[in-house]
């Protein structure tokens, strides 16, 4: 079955540092793997998706994110935080063979600190 | 805006009443789907559409839950003989056919008491 971990409830970085937030996935064979952003009040957004070819996937806002198979993870960075990247994250997966089943991590809420 | 909407914004109820949530995606989108994200979860999956077709229902967590699209277009999710542990936030996204990025409503907030 079909699984997504993101080990942090919440990740603390100050303005202008890089940031990274982890997501590990459990899937049979390639997955389809996305990033969300949840800000306060407002409706989840697309940051960005992995499907097939470069590891290396650049999204909105600066963010991006690295396909690791070894490792089973997709974790999201962005090289200099900001204070306006404060919200929630949500990595989610889904198994390319025959299902259109999402499965999205518990968020990690990201703080940004002046 | 042409956004994704859902109606009502929240919604409190008495256990065992019905409840319909509504839905109503963005032009074009042939795909819609169902998600319920409770305090401290992830958003959990409960319903796909393709046009009026459901082909994957598996996440509806019993026969109490179901779901209707209509013209490709509006959705209605309901729910019967709502239990307390129904509370959560009912979110609905629709997207292109494929694997494309889903664009996600405001979600209607359940209370049930």
């Amino acid at each position: 079955a079909q699984s997504v971990a993101q080990p942090e409830d919440q990740v603390n970085v100050a303005e202008g540092n890089p940031l990274t937030v982890k997501c590990t996935y459990s899937v049979s064979g390639n997955p389809y793997l996305f990033w969300y952003v949840q800000y306060p009040n407002r409706g989840l957004q697309f940051l960005l998706k992995y499907i097939t070819g470069d590891n290396l996937v650049k999204g909105s806002y600066g963010f991006e994110a690295e396909f690791n198979k070894s490792q089973t993870s997709f974790h999201l960075k962005k090289p200099s935080a900001l204070v306006s990247d404060s919200a929630l994250y949500f990595c989610a997966v889904r198994d390319p063979r025959g299902t259109y089943k999402y499965i999205f991590g518990t968020g990690t809420r990201l703080k940004v600190l002046a | 805006g042409a956004g994704v909407s859902q109606s009502p914004s929240n919604k409190v109820t008495e256990k065992g009443k019905d409840v319909e949530l509504r839905c109503d995606p963005i032009s074009g989108h042939t795909a819609l789907y169902w998600y319920r994200q409770s305090l401290g979860q992830g958003l959990e999956f409960l319903i796909y559409f393709q046009g009026n077709s459901a082909p994957d229902k598996s996440g509806l967590p019993s026969d109490r839950f179901s779901a209707e699209r209509t013209g490709g277009s509006v959705s209605t999710l309901t729910i019967q003989r709502t239990q307390q542990e129904d509370s959560a936030v009912y979110l609905c996204a629709s997207s292109f056919a494929g694997v494309n990025e889903q664009f996600f409503g405001p979600g209607t907030r359940l209370t049930v008491l």
